[in-house]
């Protein structure tokens, strides 16, 4: 199972708006509404932003939003601020036949 | 406080074993899918193995099928990983996390393993 492909790096001025997108085939995102995203600061453990493409976990910021267009999942953050300036990695199931996860390769946000 | 602290990575020699522990807090353990996932320094995160609320299922990867063995004691709150025939490739930072709805929502800090000799 090949990681998803996400872009290197992505940045943006605060109070900008930016878009994070995760390519997949259709035997993962394709195939499941099951996309999750996760933010990581350096040293620090992965802390989850989206789950199931679009939903929101209690505590995280609406500035991050999540959608789906078939094989592609897409996070958005609006109104961008310094401390979100961080790693963010995708993440698709995969089915239970693999009994598996697929995380997306990460892209680094810059804020300008 | 809802944690998962990890313990047990360590410098190895390869064909070595090593068992990691990840002991849960603040929260009914024994209602969550929990799972290990590793992350090389400076790379991105791979997902290695799962199990079931009580222990009566299991996955893996197929990077680690064979050699890794997942598995948790309820009573004690506690995820362990079994690793075996580990190499250089293994070496990486592992994390437990508890799964919610086809994600993992509470992370430990994690534990580094490192392979070599």
């Amino acid at each position: 199972q090949s990681a998803l492909t996400q872009p290197a790096s992505v940045s943006g001025s605060p109070g900008q708006s930016i878009t994070i997108s995760c390519a997949g085939t259709n035997s993962d995102i394709g195939s499941y509404n099951l996309v999750s995203w996760y933010q990581q600061h350096p040293g620090k453990a992965p802390q989850l932003m989206i789950y199931e493409v679009s939903k929101r976990p209690s505590g995280v910021s609406s500035r991050f939003s999540g959608s789906k267009s078939g094989n592609t999942a897409s996070l958005t953050i609006s109104g961008l601020q310094a401390e979100d300036e961080a790693d963010y990695l995708c993440c698709s199931y995969v089915g239970s036949r693999n009994f598996a996860y697929v995380f997306g390769t990460g892209t680094k946000v810059t804020v300008l | 406080e809802v944690q998962l602290v990890e313990s047990g990575g360590d410098l190895v020699q390869p064909g070595g074993s090593l068992r990691l522990s990840c002991a849960a807090s603040g929260f009914i353990f024994s209602t969550y899918w929990m799972h290990w996932v590793r992350q090389v320094p400076g790379k991105g995160l791979v997902w290695l193995s799962h199990i079931h609320n009580d222990g009566s299922k299991t996955g893996y990867a197929d990077s680690v099928k064979g050699r890794f063995t997942i598995s948790r004691d309820n009573a004690k709150n506690t995820l362990y990983l079994e690793m075996n025939s580990l190499s250089a490739e293994d070496t990486a930072v592992y994390f437990c996390a508890s799964g919610y709805n086809y994600a993992f929502d509470i992370w430990g800090q994690g534990t580094m393993v490192t392979v070599s000799s």
